[in-house]
């Protein structure tokens, strides 16, 4: 029962520096998003995607890109890393919007 | 903007008694409700949801209620346990937008 899965879940990045959140999920789920988390803050969306090919931007989204090319994956792009981006990743689906959200475990990102 | 608001950044309660756990809205469209628990380096679990045809819904230890003229929701956890230590957040959407939008959480620490 794998559900959402994100690597790497941990890694540091100097400024600069560009890298990939991996996310995939198992459930055939329609919907998938990203989400990061500043400390004591709440959750803020980066982007999501109603499907494959097609994604669009959240409240957040300065910084990263996207893309959607399966149903199963959906990376997350980050361009010159900046300590602003220090933060915690989440992925995570949904069948459908305004469903119920199912999250991943988290990537905890460090830019120094 | 924040549309949905958790104003109590933290809740500390005795073991066995009653959690409260608040959370506002301020957008009329918002018709589903959903409750998340996360623990420290975990990513969100899903516990429990609500639609706005209903003022509440039920499980075990859990009650949501919402009241729909206040735009306000809460979630009623009795009896506490030690185990319910950890942040709660509440998420808002409607069931023709494609993303759920968050509170910045409450933090419930339950004393043995």
């Amino acid at each position: 029962n794998a559900g959402v899965t994100q690597t790497p879940k941990f890694r540091i990045l100097k400024i600069g520096q560009s890298m990939t959140l991996q996310c995939t999920q198992d459930m055939n789920h329609n919907y998938m998003y990203w989400y990061r988390q500043d400390p004591g803050m709440g959750l803020k969306l980066i982007y999501y995607s109603v499907g494959a090919g097609i994604t669009d931007k959240g409240e957040v989204p300065n910084g990263y890109n996207v893309s959607r090319s399966t149903t199963e994956d959906f990376p997350l792009r980050l361009e010159l890393a900046a300590p602003s981006q220090t933060s915690v990743y989440f992925c995570a689906s949904s069948p459908s919007g305004g469903n119920t959200i199912y999250f991943g475990e988290g990537s905890w990102l460090t830019v120094v | 903007d924040q549309q949905v608001k958790q104003n109590s950044p933290s809740l500390s309660v005795q073991e066995g008694r009653i959690s409260i756990l608040n959370c506002d809205y301020t957008n009329s469209m918002f018709d589903y409700f959903l409750w998340y628990k996360k623990y420290p380096a975990e990513g969100p679990t899903f516990l429990i949801s609500i639609s706005s045809i209903k003022d509440k819904n039920e499980d075990g230890r859990f009650t949501v209620f919402l009241n729909k003229s206040a735009k306000h929701l809460s979630l009623h956890i009795v009896p506490s346990q030690p185990g319910d230590s950890a942040v709660y957040f509440c998420a808002a959407s409607a069931r023709n937008f494609n993303k759920f939008y968050f509170g910045s959480g409450t933090k419930l620490n339950v004393k043995p």
